[in-house]
Formats: structure tokens, C-alpha cells, sequence
């Protein structure tokens, strides 16, 4: 079964500062891997999307990392705004399935 | 192109009692999943439609949830008799293709049992 884990639970930087967080999952018989952004009450925003075959994908300040083999993948965000305070939640697609991991909380202190 | 939709956003019911959850996806998206996040887990599925038909259910916790897709378009979870451990948030996700593409999330109903 497949199991997602987050590092680290929860992060606070100040603002500007680039940052990675990581996700490593058990099983690497995956389609794809999703980085999400969860605000308090709010739904998931999808932040980038890296199939199985991709190495990684960037979007602005967002760059994203995959490493099948070894079952991890980075989301890097470069020079953090408060804005990007949220939870960021990675999820891996097995068989048209998402499994979660239980996300890393950012604070970005102005 | 509107997003993934659900209704309602909250609801509150006691022990007992029945409730339906309603998800409208993306207009053209055949897959159709429910996932949910109870308190202070990470979020898990619950089953995938394809079009009308259950591909996968394997995640619904007991048979005291009912999911249905009457015509393949919008989605009902149906909860009855809710327990006080079905609190959470239910979020529903389509996508328009099975594996590869990227699933889109609507907001998340939130369900409080007392």
C-alpha cells in the first residue's frame, strides 16, 4: 500500500528566503505526482503536476523535482512571499487513485 | 470554464440522521473521484467513477455511504445514518482522463456530526 510522508510538518521562514519541501513515497510504481496548495477553509489549488516519466516541472517560483527510484520529490519555491503562507499538500497517483501525504504547513513572516 | 463545484459548503447533522453531499465536476470530465479528510488525518479516497459506472471503491468505509452518478454528470455521497467519526471535509475531483491527467478539487464540503 502506498504511503506518503511530508517533511517537515510545518515550516516558517522569513520572507524571501527560498525553501524546499519534501515528499517520499513507498511505492514508485506511480503515473504521477501532484503538489497542491491548501488555504485554511479552502479547497486544493494545483500547483504543478509531474508525470512518472518527467524529471520536473517549474511554474514561476515553483519548481518541482521527481526522483522515481527513489520515491521522493522536492517542491522548491524561490524568494517566499507571505502570500505563499498555506499548506502544501503532495499527493502520488497510483492507478487513478491519489494517495496524500498529511502536508507541510508554511508560514512566511514579512 | 467553471471548476469542480460542491454542495453543500457545511452541514451539520446529528447522530442518526441522513445527508447527501453533491459534487458537480467539470463540464466534459468523465473521471469523477470523492476523497475525504477526517480530523487531524491526511486526505483519503474514497472511490472513482468513470463516467456512470464505479471503477474503484474501494476506499468507501462502510456501507453507510452511498455514491452514485446518475447519467454521468454530477455525483451524490449519501451518508445514512451519519456517525459522529463521519465529521470532515468530503472534496470531489474530475479529470478527463484516467491516470495521467491531473485531477481538479473542488472546495469541500464540510461535515460536522454531533
Amino acid at each position: 500500500k502506498q504511503e506518503v510522508t511530508q517533511i517537515p510538518a510545518a515550516l516558517s521562514v522569513p520572507e524571501g528566503e527560498n525553501l524546499v519541501l519534501n515528499c517520499s513515497f513507498t511505492d514508485s510504481a506511480i503515473y504521477n505526482l501532484q503538489w497542491f496548495r491548501q488555504d485554511p477553509g479552502k479547497g486544493l489549488t494545483s500547483l504543478l503536476l509531474i508525470q512518472s516519466s518527467q524529471r520536473e516541472q517549474t511554474s514561476g517560483r515553483l519548481n518541482a523535482s521527481l526522483d522515481k527510484s527513489s520515491g521522493r520529490s522536492t517542491l522548491y519555491i524561490a524568494a517566499s512571499q507571505p502570500g505563499d503562507s498555506a499548506t502544501y499538500l503532495c499527493a502520488v497517483n497510483n492507478f487513478n487513485k491519489f494517495y496524500f501525504g498529511s502536508g507541510t504547513k508554511l508560514n512566511v513572516k514579512p | 470554464e467553471a471548476g469542480v463545484t460542491q454542495f453543500p459548503s457545511h452541514s451539520v447533522i446529528e447522530k442518526g440522521q441522513t445527508v447527501t453531499l453533491r459534487c458537480d465536476p467539470i463540464s466534459g470530465h468523465d473521471n469523477l473521484y470523492w476523497y475525504r479528510r477526517v480530523m487531524g488525518k491526511e486526505i483519503k479516497f474514497l472511490l472513482h467513477f468513470v463516467k456512470e459506472s464505479k471503477q474503484d471503491e474501494s476506499g468507501m468505509p462502510n456501507n453507510r455511504f452511498l455514491a452514485e452518478r446518475t447519467g454521468g454528470t454530477y455525483s451524490t455521497l449519501k451518508v445514512q445514518p451519519a456517525e459522529l467519526e463521519d465529521s470532515g471535509v468530503y472534496f470531489c475531483a474530475s479529470s478527463g482522463r484516467q491516470g495521467f491527467n491531473e485531477q481538479y478539487f473542488g472546495p469541500g464540503t464540510r461535515l460536522t456530526v454531533t
